[in-house]
């Protein structure tokens, strides 16, 4: 089975600084990855998504992430955050050929602070 | 886009009720899911289904039924609840780009 794990349960960082949320996967088998942004008192809406092609996706609001199969990772980046981006990120997989369940990670709550 | 509507986004109950919980899609997708979500814990499957009256159990689906009658209607069934089933609950649709869409979630809290 495949899990994911979220390495920072929370990350505070200034406005305009860099950010980089981190994600790490365990699967046997391929798998397509996703970061979901959660904004207070919403459900969870997409930020980007990796299913083939290049590794460097890049999503909305100036996201982007990276695949790694080596590292078997796919952080998160935003070269310059914004006090709107304060939410809670949730890294998610979902393996190929196998099913339509997605396994999420635990989260990572991001605090942008002025 | 597909678009996912949760009935109640706030509910209290009393320990032992039988509780529903109602989600609801506007396009033609045949996966549907409910996730329970808590601090720490991320998202956890509770039940999906594939089509109408077709059900799978996730990963935590005790103290926990579902119903699903017709394709765009998902239900929810806590059939005593219970004050350990306080928690945000998700439902989404799968869609066609292998994403899902998420509700804004009912947020319950039974005392």
């Amino acid at each position: 089975a495949q899990s994911v794990t979220q390495l920072d349960s929370q990350v505070p960082v200034f406005e305009e600084a860099p950010v980089e949320l981190r994600c790490n996967y365990s699967s046997s088998v391929s798998v397509y990855l996703f970061w979901y942004v959660q904004y207070p008192n919403q459900g969870l809406q997409l930020l980007l998504k990796y299913l083939s092609g290049s590794t460097l996706v890049k999503g909305i609001n100036g996201f982007e992430a990276e695949f790694n199969k080596s590292q078997t990772s796919f952080h998160l980046r935003k070269p310059s955050v914004h006090i709107s981006d304060t939410a809670e990120y949730f890294c998610a997989v979902r393996l190929r050929n196998a099913g339509n369940m997605l396994t999420f990670g635990g989260g990572t709550r991001l605090m942008v602070k002025p | 886009d597909v678009k996912v509507t949760q009935s109640s986004r706030y509910l209290v109950k009393r320990t032992g009720e039988k509780v529903f919980l109602e989600c609801v899609q506007d396009m033609d997708h045949e996966n549907m899911f409910w996730y329970r979500q808590d601090p720490g814990l991320g998202l956890r499957l509770i039940y999906f289904s594939y089509d109408v009256k077709m059900k799978e159990k996730g990963d935590i689906p005790e103290g926990y039924s579902v119903s699903r009658e017709k394709k765009e209607r998902f239900s929810l069934i806590l059939e005593s609840a219970s004050t350990n089933q306080t928690s945000m609950y998700l439902c989404a649709a799968k869609e066609q780009d292998y994403g899902y869409t998420f509700g804004s979630g009912t947020r319950l809290t039974v005392v």
